[in-house]
């Protein structure tokens, strides 16, 4: 168990919804990573919080938001729902601001667009 | 642009013999190295990580080896065993400027046969 918790496990929604994925890192870590695993593909950087303040965007969408809460939770705002949105969506903390120190992943929130 | 590739999607190997994952990067502003590995169903877990000021990193049966020049590391391990078996994803991350989130590889689906 790596201490970082999403929920849901599992969400199917339709095209052109909108969800909300949520994150409650390791306790102590400051620092939360969202990652989006699609099918035959590697896990691709989306966005990044330390302490409630946006540290660095990826390959995030325009329809795709995030935020970092003072209690350090954070959700993913996933919106206008397209197919291709399908996909395991992990969320990662640490305790640093940058990669020094190894990410904790949570188990994945799987997105079923249909 | 893959900046991170695991060239081979899978290997297969016997059981007590060595295992030898490989990955290439681009990028020679990485200087922190990782492995992760990942089970199916749940987040992928820290295994052993090397910085770009050694070669060489011995954790138990992993060891993680770095050539800079080459810009190729490789993670050995000794002796596999059947729960050795995982999807295994190098990451990369470079400290300075902008770009201080993990870059991982597509992984490579490793088979431990009896």
């Amino acid at each position: 168990d790596s201490g970082v918790t999403q929920t849901p496990k599992h969400l199917i929604t339709a095209t052109g919804q909108r969800v909300t994925l949520r994150c409650s890192p390791r306790s102590g870590d400051l620092s939360v990573y969202w990652y989006q695993q699609s099918l035959d593909q590697g896990l691709q950087f989306l966005i990044h919080y330390y302490n409630g303040e946006e540290r660095a965007k990826g390959n995030i969408l325009e329809r795709f938001s995030a935020q970092q809460f003072p209690d350090l939770h954070s959700e993913l705002n996933l919106s206008s729902l397209e197919l291709g949105d399908s996909a395991l969506y992990f969320c990662a903390s640490s305790r640093q601001e940058f990669h020094n120190s190894p990410l904790h992943f949570g188990n994945g929130t799987r997105l079923t667009v249909t | 642009d893959q900046q991170v590739k695991q060239n081979s999607p899978s290997l297969s190997v016997q059981e007590g013999r060595i295992s030898i994952l490989n990955c290439d990067y681009t990028n020679s502003m990485f200087d922190y190295f990782l492995w992760y590995k990942k089970y199916p169903a749940e987040g992928p877990t820290f295994l052993i990580s090397i910085s770009s000021i050694k070669d060489k990193n011995e954790d138990g049966r992993f060891t993680v080896f770095l050539n800079k020049s080459a810009k190729h590391l490789s993670l050995h391990i000794v002796p596999s065993q059947p729960g050795d078996s995982a999807v295994y994803f190098c990451a990369a991350s470079a400290s300075r400027g902008s770009q201080g989130n993990l870059i991982f590889g597509k992984g490579t689906k490793l088979s431990v046969k009896p």
